[in-house]
């Protein structure tokens, strides 16, 4: 079956630099979410798209961008990157109750 | 206060045997779902099970099933018959409003629980 497709696996960027995120969400489903998880940590939301429109929006930084194009793939870009924002970066996506998460970005920021 | 406790930051299991991992969670909100999802040292997040608030029967998905215990605030993970490639960390989540409406909210986690299964 269809999984969920990120792009890249994994990214290493410098400080200040910008980096973008590609998220391929399962064939049919209609709604994508952007997830942020620290090392030793849960993962965090970020935000969600439903239908291409911004659906719910969770503990965003300023800095970071998301959008949701019309073949349903969606992008978190990121700008003036910092050492904090070294994570794995997960988007997930649904049709119904179920969530399915994609491999992940590791984003390194040095 | 913590929507979703997972009181275990770790478990050790033999192989063959069941472990339960424990989860309970805090919510006024009468519409709710509560998932597992394992994830490996590889890093990706799996999902394993789903439950729904009004569902009447425990959820169950092969060797793993929830025991939902709505009273209680509970929604415990059993793993049967436990292989050694079940060792990862295992998170517990909950959505809320999950009245089956057009579009599905985001998912809270918990804190982990690392499991550990023994030769």
């Amino acid at each position: 079956a269809a999984g969920v497709i990120q792009s890249p696996r994994h990214l290493i960027k410098e400080k200040r630099e910008t980096a973008t995120l590609k998220c391929y969400p399962i064939p049919r489903h209609d709604t994508v979410y952007w997830y942020q998880q620290g090392p030793g940590q849960d993962p965090q939301f970020l935000i969600s798209f439903y239908e291409k429109m911004q659906s719910d929006k969770g503990s965003i930084p300023d800095r970071f961008s998301a959008q949701q194009f019309s073949d349903y793939h969606s992008e978190l870009n990121m700008s003036s990157l910092e050492l904090g924002d070294s994570a794995l970066y997960f988007c997930a996506s649904s049709l119904v109750a179920e969530q399915y998460f994609g491999p992940g970005t590791r984003l390194t920021v040095t | 206060a913590q929507k979703i406790t997972q009181t275990q930051p770790g478990m050790f299991v033999q192989e063959k045997e069941a472990v339960t991992l424990d989860c309970t969670y805090d919510t006024s909100d009468p519409s709710y779902g509560l998932f597992w999802y394992k994830q490996p040292s590889s890093g990706e997040m799996i999902f394993l099970i789903y439950q729904g608030s009004y569902d009447q029967q425990n959820a169950t998905e092969g060797r793993y099933s929830l025991n939902f215990q709505k009273a209680r605030k509970s929604a415990n993970l059993v793993i049967s018959a436990s292989q050694l490639g079940d060792s990862a960390m295992y998170f517990c989540a909950m959505r809320e409003g999950d009245a089956g409406g057009t579009s599905y909210g985001k998912l809270t986690f918990g804190q982990g629980t690392i499991l550990t299964v023994h030769p």
